[in-house]
């Protein structure tokens, strides 16, 4: 599987756009990105996946550069709530069931 | 539904007690599997199932069995607990052949300590 690397942390003020950016440079054609995020003390929490193209959904955006290097998950309208430890996956298509390797992911922290 | 829940939330062990942490998931789900997760790591897979009778190994495996004899359960037993196991840990299962794409739901997690 393809590693990731991302920001150790971030800060976002409530209610402006968190935009957490994800390395990916050796991710392979048959493999997705996917964002899972960890509110403390919690289990992680599938956001949103990708392959190519854009994807939008209630939770968040994510942006994927055309030479799929790389990606951006965006929370539009960030709030306490969304402080959090975001990990970004690559891992392949139709791998249902199979293994998601976490890294460190990105520990960000919305102020008031 | 209630998803997936841990039994028991906390835990506190004596070095070489053993005990199990129980897993159910009421999803119909093929796929189970356990992490654990260390004070500011990432998750490191354990064990997992793709079905009832089927266990295999994850990364860290030492220390650890597993059995799966329904599909509902996926019990975590510890034969021998060392302090190194101190960790929390995460049960998570997923459906294996419905998509394409791999959404796991994770329980709450299981807070363990040996002394």
């Amino acid at each position: 599987d393809a590693k990731t690397t991302q920001p150790p942390s971030m800060d976002c003020a409530e209610g402006r756009a968190a935009n957490l950016p994800c390395n990916h440079s050796t991710i392979s054609g048959n493999e997705y990105v996917y964002w899972y995020r960890q509110i403390h003390s919690q289990g992680p929490q599938y956001i949103i996946h990708g392959l190519k193209n854009n994807e939008t959904n209630e939770m968040a955006s994510l942006i994927i550069t055309e030479d799929r290097k790389s990606s951006t998950l965006i929370l539009p309208h960030a709030t306490l709530r969304d402080t959090a430890v975001y990990y970004c996956i690559v891992s392949p298509i139709y791998n249902q069931g199979g293994k998601l390797i976490f890294g460190q992911g990105t520990e960000l922290s919305v102020k008031p | 539904n209630a998803g997936v829940t841990q039994t028991p939330k906390f835990q506190v062990l004596k070095t070489g007690q053993s005990m199990t942490l129980q897993c159910a998931q009421d999803m119909n789900h093929e796929y189970m599997s356990w992490y654990r997760q260390d004070p500011g790591m990432g998750l490191r897979l354990i064990h997992y199932s793709v079905g009832a009778g089927i266990t295999d190994q994850g990364e860290v495996p030492n220390g650890y069995n597993v059995s799966r004899s329904t599909t509902e359960d996926f019990p975590l037993r510890l034969l021998s607990a060392a302090p190194s196991q101190t960790s929390v840990y995460f049960c998570a299962s997923s459906y294996l052949f419905r998509a394409s794409y791999n959404e796991q739901f994770f329980g709450p997690g299981t807070r363990l300590t040996v002394l």
